[in-house]
């Protein structure tokens, strides 16, 4: 059964930059879809990105998408979220998550198993 | 993007009662429908997926329903490990979105 474990906490200044890892066991990377997901204080889920790391895709949300950039590196059996110029509103809990659409560009899925989270504050 | 809504935003109920929740769509999703569950400060769990697969190792009292804009999720018998948040997110379309959660609370 796979498992995800994420990088720990975070702490930033505004207009700086954070990367977040999620390291895969139990599986096999290579046949796996990526997204992340985020969940400020208090709030809902928000989608902000997928990666299909077999064929290198990579879908966006379009409020994230000059920000954003999210990777894979077969080798270590990792995927990464990066964030730029981060703000205040970006403090939020930031998720890795299985994604069931299978290796579609166009498809979505649901989500299983999730990582245990990794909490990024921004602040002065 | 499509809307997910949820009712009742939310609710309040004792150990045993039947609790249901609904979530709307903007638009038609077919069966494109996800339940999720989460505890505080824990990350979300899938229940249900395409409408009303119960994921392995989720207990038979949840169950799901509905199809195009209407669904529902139903606990048919409340248990003290059921408080918490319930959230519904379509997979029909990217962006994949979640509807704003529905939580259980004890009455």
């Amino acid at each position: 059964q796979v498992q995800l474990v994420q990088s720990g906490t975070e702490v930033k200044k505004p207009g700086s930059s954070v990367k977040v890892s999620c390291k895969t066991s139990g599986g096999s990377f290579s046949t796996y879809t990526f997204s992340w997901v985020r969940q400020a204080p208090g709030q809902g889920l928000e989608w902000m990105g997928r990666i299909i790391p077999i064929l290198g895709v990579t879908n966006y949300a379009q409020r994230f998408h000059h920000r954003v950039t999210i990777t894979a590196d077969k080798s270590t059996f990792t995927a990464y979220l990066e964030l730029s110029s981060l703000r205040s509103e970006d403090t939020a809990v930031y998720y890795c998550a299985r994604d069931h659409g299978g290796q579609v560009p166009t498809s979505i899925g649901w989500f299983d198993p999730w990582g245990q989270g990794t909490l990024v504050t921004v602040s002065s | 993007d499509i809307q997910m809504t949820q009712s009742p935003s939310s609710l309040s109920a004792s150990i045993g009662d039947r609790v249901t929740v609904t979530c709307r769509a903007s638009q038609s999703i077919g069966s494109y429908l996800n339940w999720f569950q989460q505890n505080p400060g824990e990350a979300p769990k899938l229940l249900i997926y395409a409408t009303s697969i119960l994921q392995s190792g989720v207990p038979s009292r949840f169950s799901g329903s509905g199809s195009g804009t209407d669904f529902t999720l139903t606990i048919s018998s409340l248990q003290p490990e059921d408080f918490a948040t319930y959230f519904c997110q379509q997979s029909y379309s990217i962006p994949p979105t979640f509807g704003p959660g529905t939580k259980v609370d004890i009455k």
